[in-house]
C-alpha cells in the first residue's frame, strides 16, 4: 500500500535561514511526489513534483526539492525562509503506472517563520 | 478561467439533514476528487471520477455519495449528515491522460458544520 510521512508536525525556523520540511514514502515500484503549500483558509496549491531524471526539482517561490531513492525520501527545501512562507505544506505520492491520478497525501507540517 | 469553484464557503446542518456541496471546474480535466481534512490526518480520498458517467470510491467514502454527468461538475451529497462529518471539504481535479504525472488543482474549500 501507498503511503506518505511527514515526520514533523511544525518546523519553526528564523527568517533568512534556511529551511527543511520532510517527507518519507512507501510505494511499489516507482513515484511520482508532490509538495502542494495551503496557505489560511484557502486550498492547497502546487509547488512542485518529481517524475524522473533530475533527483533536484526546482518549484514555485524559491522551493526545491531533493528526490532520494535510496533513503525513500523527497524533503522540500529553501535556502533563505521568508515571513510569508508560514503555511501548512503536505507532501503526496502515486505509484508511476497507476491507472488513475490518486494522490496519498501526509498528514502535513505547519511551517512557521519567525521575523 | 475561474479554476475549481465550490459552493457553499460555509455550511451548518442538524445531525439527519441531506445537503449537495458543489464543485465545477472549466479546464476540461478528467479527472475529479473530493477530499476531506481534519487536523493531524491530512487529507483523505472520500470519492473520484476519471471521466462523465465514471466514479470509485476512495479511501472514506462512507455517508457519501457522487455522480459525474458532465466533465464541468462533480457534485458531492452528504445523505443524513452525522457529527463525524464535520471537515473541511475540497474539490480537486487535473488531466489524467494515460499515466502521467499532472498536477491537481484545488478549490476554495467548504467548511461544514453538524450540530
Amino acid at each position: 500500500a501507498q503511503s506518505v510521512a511527514q515526520p514533523e508536525d511544525q518546523v519553526n525556523v528564523a527568517e533568512g535561514n534556511p529551511l527543511t520540511v520532510k517527507c518519507t514514502y512507501s510505494v511499489s515500484g516507482n513515484p511520482y511526489l508532490f509538495w502542494y503549500v495551503q496557505y489560511p483558509n484557502r486550498g492547497l496549491q502546487f509547488l512542485l513534483k518529481y517524475i524522473t531524471g533530475d533527483n533536484l526539482v526546482k518549484g514555485s517561490y524559491g522551493f526545491e526539492a531533493e528526490f532520494n531513492k535510496s533513503q525513500t525520501s523527497f524533503h522540500l527545501k529553501k535556502p533563505s525562509a521568508l515571513v510569508s512562507d508560514s503555511a501548512l505544506y503536505f507532501c503526496a505520492v502515486r505509484a508511476v503506472g497507476g491507472a488513475t491520478n490518486k494522490l496519498i497525501f501526509g498528514t502535513g507540517t505547519l511551517l512557521a517563520v519567525q521575523p | 478561467n475561474a479554476g475549481v469553484t465550490q459552493t457553499p464557503k460555509f455550511q451548518v446542518l442538524k445531525t439527519g439533514q441531506s445537503m449537495t456541496l458543489q464543485c465545477a471546474q472549466d479546464m476540461n480535466h478528467e479527472y475529479m476528487s473530493w477530499y476531506r481534512q481534519d487536523p493531524g490526518m491530512g487529507l483523505r480520498l472520500i470519492h473520484y471520477s476519471v471521466g462523465a458517467g465514471i466514479t470509485d470510491q476512495g479511501e472514506v467514502p462512507n455517508g457519501y455519495n457522487v455522480s459525474r454527468s458532465t466533465t464541468e461538475d462533480f457534485p458531492l451529497r452528504l445523505l443524513s449528515a452525522a457529527p463525524s462529518q464535520t471537515s473541511v471539504y475540497f474539490c480537486a481535479s487535473s488531466y489524467s491522460l494515460g499515466t502521467g504525472a499532472y498536477e491537481q488543482f484545488f478549490g476554495p474549500g467548504t467548511r461544514l458544520t453538524v450540530l
